[in-house]
């Protein structure tokens, strides 16, 4: 099975800052990969696909990048409505894994 | 619109079997393969597998085998979990996500989520 090891676990971050998550593959993934943002009580939601193509409806401060094993998610000047937990996940072949989640706090 | 809405929360007794539905609306059903999604409490998201309403064709993460069953009704565009042999280690919420390869193989569509209670 592919593992996904994403970092940070936890990010304490202030309004309008930039942060980073990022997120490795044991193998070889090309560019499918997706990110998912979960708040708290929700399900989670698609942010990005195929690695660095936005959602409908995603805002344009979210954006990612990377190939084959390495991978990231950039946040551009953090909203309050940003907060929550972030996953990564790959849809390479099956099974198809998530990685551990980041969670994103208000500082 | 898609949707879909899942059944409500369980508690079952360990040893015991539950199946949970999915019942979707605003696309057609056969179009898209269904998956499932374990959240355990505080913790990250498992896949189950996924089922091909078309032909009930399934595929399931090993770790599913034998815990799992995957089934839907097309007649009423549902798609159904059951659990089976349950434990404590089952106690988690449980979401149902449709694949979209308009969106690169990604879930662009899950419902609520359903909360499965394993206690005695």
């Amino acid at each position: 099975d592919i593992q996904m090891t994403q970092s940070p676990a936890s990010l304490s971050a202030s309004v309008g800052e930039t942060v980073t998550i990022t997120c490795r593959a044991s193998e070889n993934i090309y560019s499918y990969l997706a990110w998912y943002q979960q708040k708290q009580g929700k399900s989670p939601q698609l942010l990005v696909y195929n690695a660095k193509t936005l959602a409908e409806g995603v805002p344009s401060r979210f954006s990612g990048s990377g190939s084959g094993t390495q991978f990231s998610l950039k946040i551009n000047s953090l909203q309050p409505e940003d907060f929550g937990s972030y996953y990564c996940q790959h849809h390479y072949g099956t099974p198809l894994t998530f990685g551990a989640g980041t969670k994103l706090e208000l500082k | 619109e898609v949707q879909l809405q899942q059944s409500g929360p369980e508690l079952v007794k360990p040893g015991a079997s539950v199946k949970i539905s999915c019942k979707t609306s605003g696309y057609t059903f056969t179009e898209y393969t269904m998956h499932w999604v374990k959240q355990s409490h505080g913790k990250s998201l498992e896949w189950i597998g996924g089922i091909n309403p078309n032909n009930g064709g399934t595929s399931y993460n090993q770790k599913f085998k034998g815990k799992a069953t995957l089934t839907v009704d097309k007649s009423s565009s549902t798609a159904y979990m059951e659990l089976r042999s349950l434990t404590s280690e089952d106690s988690a919420v449980y979401y149902c996500a449709r694949r979209d390869y308009g969106y690169g193989g990604g879930f662009a569509y899950w419902g609520q989520g359903t909360l499965v209670t394993v206690s005695a």
